[in-house]
């Protein structure tokens, strides 16, 4: 089955600096790719996706990069404001038989101090 | 309006005891979710349900039993609880899809086994 690395595991940064998470794939039939966010306490929410026909996607503040071949991908997040500070999953799914499972890395803590 | 909702929120019972978590989604999706979220934040697949259908069911004791009556519900009973059985429980919902699909998850159980 697939399975997801993710580092750092902590990630500290001063605000207005930027921040990059990255993540591996093991299953390169994987196709989907979502980050989610989860602030203390609260659900984990998808802040942005990509899927394996697209090499990059930006959101404002926040942008994925995907590298099939390496079978890897990573999160930017640029101009970080404490708001930002939060657990970030990476995931992946998309293969035939998987239904739609998601596979979460470990996560990674970033704090961003004024 | 809450998209997935479940209940309880927040569950402390003793060692032994049998206990149920409801989840119910208004999003017209038609697969849903358990995910464990142990100590370290790590987000694991417990079931999935495809229009009631169970379609993943990962190493779990089988002390957990899902039960989906609708494809909008699926609850989560737990028999004989233990210590290690304390954990956030989140429910979630997507789409039906083989290629891979965002999930929206609840705002999550806390229980704690005394």
């Amino acid at each position: 089955g697939e399975n997801v690395e993710q580092h750092p595991s902590t990630l500290s940064v001063q605000e207005g600096d930027s921040a990059v998470i990255k993540c591996t794939y093991s299953d390169s039939a994987s196709n989907y790719f979502p980050w989610y966010k989860q602030e203390l306490g609260k659900r984990p929410q998808l802040i942005i996706d990509i899927r394996s026909n697209v090499g990059e996607k930006k959101d404002q503040r926040i942008a994925v990069t995907l590298n099939k071949t390496a079978k890897h991908f990573s999160l930017h997040i640029t101009e970080t404001q404490p708001e930002d500070s939060a657990v970030y999953f990476c995931a992946a799914s998309g293969t035939t038989d998987s239904w739609g499972k998601l596979q979460f890395g470990a996560g990674t803590q970033v704090v961003v101090t004024p | 309006d809450t998209a997935v909702s479940q209940t309880p929120k927040y569950l402390v019972t003793q060692m032994g005891n049998d206990k149920s978590i409801k989840c119910e989604q208004n999003l017209g999706h038609d697969t849903m979710y358990w995910y464990k979220q142990d100590s370290k934040k790590f987000l694991k697949i417990m079931f999935s349900y495809n229009n009631k259908e169970l379609i993943i069911n990962e190493t779990v004791p089988n002390r957990f039993s899902p039960k989906s009556p609708d494809k909008a519900h699926l609850n989560l009973h737990i028999n004989s609880l233990e210590l290690g059985d304390s954990a956030v429980y989140f429910c979630a919902s997507s789409p039906a899809s083989i290629s891979g699909n965002t999930i929206y998850f609840g705002e999550g159980s806390w229980l704690t086994v005394v």
